[in-house]
């Protein structure tokens, strides 16, 4: 059973400060997502990250992957009371018993005070 | 355009009743999936289908029925549930099916807030 470790699994900042969430693994995927969800509404895609190493941005947001593709981060500079929500990191496999599946990680709940 | 429209929004149903969850993608995606989630912790799988055939059912109890008329469709039927199966039920479609490819971005409905009285 593949398992992605997320840390922390709780998170309470002031806005403007800067935060990361990581996804650990010791299996291999072959791509990684991050979602973003709300209360009482279904996570939205933010990115995917397929190539080992690569990193990408969306705006204040900064996606990495690991280059052995076992791990993953996302970075929030300046945080917003926006930001607010569950993040969800979640990778798919290749093969072997979570073929077809994703593995989510635990989420991590981000509170951003004003 | 990747909307994932479900319906409806919110259901409270007793343990007897018999009820449908509805989920619509026009994306032309190949897979569609059905998510349980309790709150703060992550979805669930429950089924996917491939090519509007069943392909993963992680050992769901029979009180859950997918069903898939068509490739922008997808149902869920209840009937008998239990106050445990009070849970947000994610509807999620993907353009490549996993035995197509590994990089099968899944994209969410809004949910069902099902509640078992």
């Amino acid at each position: 059973t593949q398992l992605l470790e997320q840390s922390p699994q709780f998170l309470s900042i002031q806005e403007g400060e800067n935060l990361t969430v990581y996804c650990n693994s010791s299996s291999v995927f072959s791509s990684l997502q991050w979602y973003r969800q709300e209360p009482g509404e279904g996570p939205v895609l933010l990115v995917t990250v397929v190539t080992g190493g690569e990193v990408k941005k969306l705006k204040r947001l900064t996606f990495q992957f690991g280059d052995a593709r076992k791990d993953s981060s996302l970075h929030i500079t300046a945080a917003q009371t926006g930001d607010t929500g569950l993040y969800l990191c979640a990778g798919a496999s290749a093969g072997g018993t979570s073929y077809g599946k994703l593995t989510f990680g635990q989420g991590t709940i981000l509170t951003v005070h004003p | 355009d990747t909307e994932v429209t479900q319906t409806p929004k919110h259901l409270v149903m007793g343990m007897t009743n018999k009820k449908s969850l509805k989920c619509e993608q026009h994306m032309g995606h190949r897979a569609m999936y059905w998510y349980k989630q309790k709150a703060k912790k992550p979805p669930e799988l429950m089924f996917v289908y491939s090519y509007e055939k069943l392909s993963i059912n992680e050992s769901v109890p029979s009180r859950f029925s997918p069903e898939c008329p068509n490739s922008s469709l997808l149902n869920l039927h209840l009937h008998a549930l239990q106050p445990e199966d009070s849970a947000l039920y994610l509807c999620a479609s993907s353009q490549k099916a996993p035995v197509d490819s590994t990089a099968y971005e899944q994209y969410f409905g809004p949910g069902t807030r099902l509640t078992v009285t």
